[in-house]
């Protein structure tokens, strides 16, 4: 059964600094999302990475992802108060090919403090 | 919301009630589905579509229904609603298998 961890779970940084999440999953897999939620809001799609290696970035924003440590990372370069929000990754269940079942994370709650 | 609407928006129902929220997409995509947030959980996925009359069941789907009659509609339905079903349920699209999706606002269902 694929489970996937990110931590950590709550993150309070300050503006300006820098920062890594980390997303680990027990079973190969080389599909990978990243997604946004501000409160009370819904999902928005930040980073597809679809194969080992893969690195997308956007803004202050840069994922990768390293299939045979079974690890993604969502690094936060010079954060500001806007990136204020949760950040899931998610997976999917296949190997070798998509399947369209995604297993989220729990989620960070990222804090931006000035 | 990428042109996906959810309805209800909030919904309180008694246990053991009948419930159908509804996911309308004009967007034309081909892929549908239901999850459901709650805290700790993350998102868990109880159904999805790939295309008309077309379903399949997600990691979640004990206790929950779906039809598909047309492409822009998906409906999920909660047979006899339970307190363990109070969550967040979020309609999602994408038109591509394996690709990004693009979710509705949500639906906030509490069970009593």
């Amino acid at each position: 059964e694929l489970k996937v961890e990110q931590n950590p779970l709550f993150l309070s940084m300050q503006e300006g600094k820098n920062y890594t999440i980390y997303c680990n999953y027990s079973t190969t897999s080389d599909r990978l999302y990243w997604y946004r939620q501000d409160p009370g809001k819904s999902l928005e799609s930040l980073f597809v990475l679809l194969s080992n290696g893969a690195v997308k970035q956007e803004g202050r924003l840069m994922a990768s992802l390293d299939t045979k440590a079974r690890l993604s990372t969502l690094h936060i370069t010079a954060a500001v108060h806007d990136l204020s929000a949760t950040y899931f990754c998610a997976v999917d269940t296949g190997d070798g090919g998509a399947t369209n079942k995604l297993i989220f994370g729990t989620g960070t709650l990222l804090a931006v403090q000035p | 919301d990428a042109g996906i609407t959810q309805s209800p928006r909030h919904k309180v129902t008694e246990t053991g009630t009948p419930v159908t929220l509804r996911c309308h997409q004009t967007e034309n995509h081909r892929y549908m589905y239901w999850y459901r947030q709650d805290p700790g959980h993350g998102l868990r996925l109880i159904h999805y579509s790939y295309g008309v009359k077309d379903t399949d069941k997600g990691e979640v789907s004990d206790g929950y229904s779906v039809s598909r009659s047309k492409t822009e509609d998906f409906l999920l339905t909660l047979e006899s609603a339970t307190s363990s079903q109070t969550s967040v349920y979020f309609c999602a699209i994408s038109d591509s298998w394996g690709g990004k999706l693009f979710f509705g606002s949500g639906t906030q269902l509490s069970v009593l």
